[in-house]
């Protein structure tokens, strides 16, 4: 299953609200997860089942969509949320990650 | 508390063969629902899911490297190793392991190694 982020980078100041979508080459139901990923850090998983927001996670996050077409939405950016950001289905084997979407300052 | 870590070479010569180990703590691979991935990243590149081990020792891999590839878990030691054959320079990247505990539901990855990174070249 292919998944296909967009756009692949932007640019926002802090306090706009930001939308990167993900979009399955098939049917994934809710099977979708979003990960952060900062400069020589690991992933941080920050929702699960399209819309289900890990513990911890500031609530500016939100996770939206099922099918083939999922959302995510920061909606107020902070300075910590200037990052690379990844889509990953989960519905089948073998599972993938969408090519990321960079999130820089404007 | 959940902990991983990766280890292994840093440099590696075209041909040879990877081992990574993945030790974990904080949870146990025989319990239901516990899994252990492993995911590569080449440089300012994205991520890439590469193959991945369960509670009932099942295990699954990247279309494109399953004949690379081959995932294995030791219990008693809390870890889990992936073999990579024939490494090429295009190989090289930051090799991560990470933790999926099903009772979220999916095989999300709730928790990540630090990463190791590893170089393909002569």
């Amino acid at each position: 299953i292919q998944l296909t982020q967009s756009p692949s980078s932007l640019s926002a100041s802090v306090g706009d609200r930001v939308t990167i979508t993900c979009r399955a080459s098939q049917d994934i139901s809710s099977y979708l997860a979003w990960y952060q990923q900062k400069p020589g850090k690991a992933p941080k998983l920050l929702i699960y089942a399209a819309s289900t927001l890990q513990s911890g996670v500031p609530s500016r996050f939100s996770g939206s969509g099922s099918g083939v077409d999922f959302t995510l939405t920061i909606s107020s950016l902070q300075p910590e949320d200037f990052a690379a950001y990844y889509c990953q289905q989960l519905d089948s084997f073998p599972l993938t990650f969408g090519g990321g979407t960079k999130v820089e300052i404007k | 508390q959940v902990t991983l870590r990766e280890s292994g070479p840093a440099l590696v010569k075209p041909t040879q063969t990877l081992t990574l180990t993945c030790t974990f703590s904080g949870f146990s691979l025989t319990n239901s629902g516990m899994c252990v991935s492993w995911i590569r990243q080449a440089p300012g590149k994205a991520l890439e899911w590469l193959a991945i081990v369960d509670w009932d020792d099942d295990k699954h891999y990247a279309t494109s490297l399953k004949t690379r590839l081959t995932i294995s878990r030791d219990t008693t030691k809390n870890q889990v190793v992936l073999t990579m054959t024939n490494m090429d320079p295009v190989d090289t990247g930051t090799y991560y392991c990470a933790r999926t505990n099903m009772g979220r539901g999916d095989f999300s990855l709730d928790y990540w190694g630090q990463g190791t990174l590893v170089s393909v070249s002569s």
